[in-house]
């Protein structure tokens, strides 16, 4: 089945304790980005990747950081959370050519 | 900069029709997509409008034009189901980055 695979699907931590969001796609699509929704502001783009070892910022990269190693793995990381970054985070992926986003099912994360 | 436009809450009853309409400025203009996002759900796919016109998919028809910076999702014989968060979306810097309106809330009434 074809999907983007996101995890945890909620993780509540600490300020400043480092972690890592997975995300994983079958679909050997070029493209991925990271999200992340609050109410009222919609989906914002928090870094994006056209293939292997190219990202690039999107609207809201403070305090994040991405790689892209291989081309179905997209980590998101956040070296110190804060309170701010309280939030419900979305994967994404389509192809390079392509209209149509896959959406993980999506990260909780409750930074205390 | 790029910024959509999109109401933030629209009501209807089952079986009316219902336009959400999203309005763009953006630097460079791949296409308008249109999203569908369940309490709880992720967001997934609904249309997509490279060119002027309007496309068709079952109840959901999307309409464009770019020469207006505008473009609309029209949703047909309302069910309780579409009761959701619809975003448009624009692909623009080259098909490099998608940028995401703020959301319209559909409430769909018996």
């Amino acid at each position: 089945e074809a999907q983007v695979t996101q995890n945890p699907r909620y993780l509540i931590t600490v300020t400043g304790k480092k972690l890592t969001v997975t995300c994983s796609q079958n679909m050997n699509h070029e493209y991925m980005s990271w999200y992340r929704q609050d109410p009222g502001l919609g989906l914002r783009q928090i870094y994006y990747s056209m293939n292997v070892e190219v990202t690039d910022k999107g609207d809201v990269p403070e305090g994040y950081k991405v790689s892209r190693k291989e081309k179905r793995n997209f980590p998101l990381i956040l070296e110190s959370p804060s309170p701010n970054q309280t939030s419900l985070y979305f994967c994404a992926s389509s192809f390079s050519s392509g209209e149509k986003l896959f959406f993980g099912s999506g990260t909780q994360l409750s930074v205390l | 900069g790029q910024s959509l436009e999109q109401p933030s809450e629209v009501t209807a009853v089952e079986g009316a029709i219902v336009q959400i309409n999203c309005t763009y400025q953006t630097s460079g203009f791949y296409g308008l997509s249109w999203y569908q996002q369940h309490d709880g759900g992720a967001p997934t796919f609904l249309s997509y409008n490279a060119l002027d016109g309007l496309e068709e998919t079952g109840r959901f028809s999307s309409f464009l034009s770019r020469s207006d910076s505008y473009g609309y999702l029209l949703l047909q014989e309302l069910q309780m189901k579409d009761s959701a968060s619809y975003f448009c979306a624009v692909r623009d810097n080259y098909g490099q980055n998608f940028v995401f309106g703020p959301g319209t809330r559909l409430s769909v009434l018996p």
